[in-house]
């Protein structure tokens, strides 16, 4: 089993402020995908990065893969109720099967 | 517009019992999966499989079984539900063995 620890596991925060999520792993992986949860619904997938050192935008999130292509990071600048969810880091191992994180459940207070 | 849907969405059943969990996508995809949620493990893989006739353990496969006889479909069978098997189990599809997941709304399963 190759471990990805998502950290933190819960996370309240008012809106308008910045935060950062951290998906981590002793594994090497071929990409990462970041994707989001809403309560009673499947994840929706986000964003896939593939390069040692990526970072992708999307809008008022950035998303950034580690060099060693073992962590990522999730960051959300002015946090809106809407970004409110379930969070999970899904790691692509050699093996093409995707390895998912812990979650970090984000609710942002209006 | 192509799909992916879980039946049933709710279920309780007795330990000892068997259960099947169906998965149909109208992807035309060729992987399909099936994860099971628990809160402080994320999505954990049961089984998988790549095509037609195709089928692989994952992580938690034990007491687990699926079965592949056409593109659009992948049961998930519990042979004796256990009160460990309580979950939310999704069903994923993809393009490609690196692409996006698709996934159902998910089924939550109850074993009393």
């Amino acid at each position: 089993t190759q471990l990805l620890e998502q950290s933190p596991q819960f996370l309240s925060i008012q809106e308008g402020e910045n935060l950062t999520v951290y998906c981590n792993s002793s594994s090497v992986f071929s990409s990462l995908q970041w994707y989001r949860q809403e309560p009673g619904e499947g994840p929706v997938l986000l964003v896939t990065v593939v390069t040692g050192g990526e970072v992708k935008k999307l809008k008022r999130l950035t998303f950034q893969f580690g060099d060693a292509r073992k962590d990522s990071s999730l960051h959300i600048t002015a946090a809106q109720p809407g970004d409110t969810g379930l969070y999970l880091c899904a790691g692509l191992n050699t093996g093409n099967q995707f390895y998912f994180g812990t979650g970090t459940s984000l609710t942002v207070i209006p | 517009d192509a799909e992916i849907t879980q039946s049933p969405r709710h279920k309780i059943t007795e330990t000892g019992r068997q259960v099947t969990l169906a998965c149909h996508q109208t992807w035309n995809h060729n992987n399909m999966f099936w994860y099971r949620q628990d809160l402080g493990h994320g999505l954990r893989l049961i089984h998988y499989s790549y095509g037609v006739q195709d089928t692989n353990k994952g992580e938690v496969s034990d007491g687990y079984s699926v079965s592949r006889s056409n593109t659009e479909d992948l049961p998930l069978t519990l042979e004796s539900a256990a009160s460990s098997q309580t979950s939310v189990y999704f069903c994923a599809s993809r393009q490609n063995r690196a692409g996006e997941l698709f996934f159902g709304e998910g089924s939550r399963l109850t074993v009393l």
